[in-house]
């Protein structure tokens, strides 16, 4: 069974532009959570989706914004890029049925983003 | 957000040795994982944890969730050095499906 993957792998964006990151999850998975590490903040949890609806959101400004398809794939947005967006951004998967305990997450490979 | 206390932030061991190292959180989780992370990858899922004082082994690897719910630990024996990587305490609260995660280990191996 195939990974999580992510396109595109690098990305060099510079200030006030605006990036569309996209993350296809394990065939079957329905829950897509993404993240973004830093070596400051380290691993921080963005927003999660399952069955195209937002069900979690961690504390980051509205500049980040995501979704998803029908297919499970989603897609994250960040607008007016900051110097301080420059990190890998992850996106991970999981079955998750509501209530499941050993709903484990997979991770892809990231998304290095640097803003310039 | 929330970060979970790792220690140590790094070791530098030779092959062979044992490796342990532990993560401590102010919150209770309900399911403690311990991930590595190669240098250009994503985190690695090793050992998943969901009682607590359970102790689950995966190979050399060996994983307790802390009786509290509020840390977990990490054991690698006999390391080899395809075991160089971070490692990653997460915690997850009952109900959700996002992750804590902790400040990191970065495990190298001495020649």
């Amino acid at each position: 069974k195939a990974g999580v993957t992510q396109t595109p792998r690098y990305l060099i964006k510079t200030r006030g532009q605006q990036v569309t990151l996209s993350c296809s999850p394990i065939s079957g998975h329905r829950s897509v959570s993404w993240y973004q590490q830093t070596p400051g903040q380290g691993l921080q949890f963005l927003f999660e989706y399952f069955s195209e609806t937002q069900r979690n959101k961690g504390n980051f400004p509205g500049r980040f914004s995501g979704r998803q398809f029908s297919n499970s794939r989603s897609e994250m947005n960040v607008s007016t890029l900051e110097l301080g967006d420059s990190a890998l951004y992850l996106c991970a998967s999981s079955l998750y049925y509501p209530g499941q305990v050993n709903n484990e997450q997979f991770f892809g490979p990231g998304t290095r983003l640097t803003v310039l | 957000g929330q970060q979970l206390n790792q220690s140590p932030q790094s070791m530098f061991i030779q092959e062979g040795e044992d490796v342990s190292m532990n993560c401590t959180s102010s919150s209770i989780f309900n399911t403690w994982l311990w991930y590595k992370q190669d240098p250009g990858e994503g985190p690695v899922l090793l050992i998943a944890l969901y009682k607590a004082g359970e102790l689950t082994s995966n190979g050399r690897l060996t994983a307790q969730f802390g009786i509290t719910r509020k840390d977990s630990f990490l054991n690698i024996s006999a390391s080899i050095p395809s075991d160089v990587g971070i490692y990653f305490c997460a915690g997850r609260h009952t109900g959700a499906n996002n992750l804590f995660f902790g400040t990191g280990t970065r495990l190298t191996i001495i020649p």
